[in-house]
This record gives C-alpha cells, structure tokens and sequence, in this order.
C-alpha cells in the first residue's frame, strides 16, 4: 500500500464528534492502524483493522472497507487532551514495514 | 506496561560523525524496526530486524546505516557518517511476529546533525 491521504488539519470542540478519513491503495493490502502522536512523542496505537466494519474501543471507533481503500478513525466526547496529530497507515502483504500517512493534526478548543 | 526504551532522547553531532543509537525492544518481542521522522514529515520505515538479520529495509537504509542486537536487550542503529540531512526523529519500535502484528514505538531519539 502506498499513497495514504488524510487531511492535514481538523479541528474540533471539546465534547463533540470528530470522524478522521484515510484513504490508501488497496493492492495487497494487509492491515489499516491508527495511531495518536502528540508532538515529540512517540506514535502510540490506537487501532487496527484487517476486515470490513467498525472496531469500537471506549471512545475510539475505526472503520474499514477494503473494497473502497477507505478507513475513518472516530472520537467521541473530544477532550482537550485528544488534542494530537493522528497516523494512518497501512501494511501490505509479505512485508513488514508500515507506510503512514503525513498524519492529521487535530486541535480541540474549549 | 512493557515499553519500548530509547537513548538517549536527543544527540547532538557533527557531521561526518559517527552516532550510535539505542532501543531497548519489548522483551518477549521477536521483531525490531527503525522509524525516522523528518521534522514535519511522515514517519518513514528504514529498517526491520528479526532472528539477528535484517529482513526487510527501505531506500533509505543505504550502507552508511547498519543495525545490530549487540545482546539479548539492546538493538542499535548506527550511522556511520552523518550528513545534515540525517537530522530527524528516529523511532524504533517492535512487535511479538511481523505480518498482522501491532508495532509498539519509543519515545524516539532527537538527532541534530550540525
């Protein structure tokens, strides 16, 4: 997989939804992950999706369709401190690296 | 929770230097990666390590990079002449099997190439 898009930017007001696209090549596609990076830190996982559907965890939800080549991350109730740039990157059979996306930088205000 | 270390958190050098840095890897994880990020840039794969070989690396990774598990901790990159342009963030990160696995990445290593 390669050619990941999201959007740069997005923001968001603390206890509102906020829904990240990610699209990617889906020629031998093997797995689509989230991840959140806060600045100077380390990505951290958030989730991973290898079938078709939703994969909720607390606040966080992401989605898949393969046959679209089309992911979304999902954050419910934002809090101030979801405030981060979220990776989306994918991994292509019989290889083992991930190829990210320039991430989405998320802002929630007050 | 198990993490994955990595030293020292920011280097400073000059270039044409060499620079050594360190991750300690998750300890029952087998497979062992470097990340760079170019500061405002993607992450970017350079290298996977597993069974003390390389098994997969990038454009990138070209003969002044190398990587070691110098013992059963500690899995290096080294980078034997610096150019400016290596000036980045460099992740390294591991996982229990490769394909279908979720990677854990450090804190990353702030390389400063004057």
């Amino acid at each position: 997989g390669q050619n990941i898009d999201q959007p740069t930017e997005m923001t968001a007001t603390e206890g509102a939804i906020v829904q990240i696209n990610c699209t990617y090549q889906t020629s031998g596609f093997n797995g689509l992950f989230w991840y959140q990076q806060h600045a100077g830190e380390a990505p951290t996982f958030l989730s991973y999706n290898v079938l078709d559907g939703l994969e909720e965890k607390g606040r966080f939800s992401s989605f898949l369709s393969r046959s679209k080549g089309y992911s979304y991350l999902l954050l419910k109730e934002l809090q101030m401190k979801d405030s981060a740039s979220y990776l989306c990157a994918d991994r292509s059979y019989n290889t083992d690296k991930l190829i990210f996306g320039t991430g989405t930088r998320l802002q929630v205000f007050p | 929770e198990p993490e994955v270390t990595q030293t020292p958190s920011h280097q400073v050098t000059q270039m044409g230097q060499e620079v050594i840095l360190r991750c300690v890897p998750i300890s029952n994880h087998l497979y062992f990666y470097w990340y760079r990020q170019i500061l405002g840039q993607k992450v970017e794969f350079l290298v996977s390590f597993y069974n003390n070989e390389i098994s997969e690396k990038s454009e990138i990774f070209d003969d002044q990079f190398s990587v070691e598990r110098p013992d059963g901790s500690n899995f290096t990159l080294k980078i034997r002449s610096t150019k400016l342009e290596d000036s980045a963030m460099y992740f390294c990160a591991s996982s229990v099997w490769s394909q279908g696995d979720i990677q854990y990445f450090g804190a990353g290593t702030r390389l400063s190439v004057l």
